[in-house]
């Protein structure tokens, strides 16, 4: 089984960085995703990691360790329309399904 | 080209009755999942097919819920004897590559369904 941590709320200004937690405890281990998702709207990918290290596209950044059993997802020049669910999920070793993480709410002001 | 598509976007139904969600792929897409997502979490893992065949079905909470793909392409799900509990938002999902390790899926907008 898969459990998976996340923050529940956090609070960000336009313009500013945030960084978005993720703790995960596995039985195995093919991958980390992380999904952005508008309210009442579908999760739309933005990154995957399956080896450790940074990974980068735009804005965007997410980073692994494996060993540590953590992720991040860092958002630069934060904008208004940023605001939004973002997911955590991970993908066990022995199957292609995800295990989701409960969302972290940013809510970017200002 | 199109996304994953749902049908209906919302239902509403009374406690007892019987009722479809139906899933379109992306088109070429193999892989297809089904994930309910209720108020406040993540996505939650029901059913996963490879072409026409349930993969993995040990999502599904009870015999009440049912999947088919019959021809490879859209998926039904199927819901007997609805309950106020089953009132959440069926996600649908699709992959490209046959083996469903390393590629990314792709969801669709979703089906609410409420049952009174």
């Amino acid at each position: 089984g898969q459990n998976i941590d996340q923050p529940t709320e956090m609070t960000a200004t336009e313009g500013a960085i945030v960084q978005i937690n993720c703790t995960y405890q596995t039985s195995g281990f093919n991958g980390l995703f992380w999904y952005q998702q508008h309210a009442g709207e579908a999760p739309t990918f933005l990154s995957y990691n399956v080896l450790d290290g940074l990974e980068e596209k735009g804005r965007f950044s997410s980073f692994l360790s494996r060993s540590k059993g953590y992720s991040y997802l860092l958002l630069k020049e934060l904008q208004m329309k940023d605001s939004a669910s973002y997911l955590c999920a991970v993908r066990d070793g022995g199957y292609s399904t995800l295990t989701f993480g409960k969302g972290t709410m940013l809510l970017v002001s200002p | 080209g199109a996304g994953v598509s749902q049908t209906p976007s919302n239902k509403v139904t009374e406690k007892g009755k019987y009722v479809e969600l139906r899933c379109d792929p992306i088109s070429g897409h193999t892989a297809l999942y089904w994930y309910r997502q209720s108020l406040g979490q993540g996505p939650e893992f029901l059913i996963y097919f490879q072409g026409t065949g349930a993969a993995d079905d040990s999502g599904l909470p009870n015999d009440r819920f049912f999947a088919v793909r019959p021809e490879g392409s859209v998926s039904t799900l199927k819901i007997q004897r609805t309950e106020r509990g089953d009132s959440a938002v069926y996600l649908c999902a699709s992959s490209l590559s046959t083996d469903g390790f390393t590629d990314t899926q792709y969801f669709g907008p979703g089906t609410r369904l409420t049952v009174l």
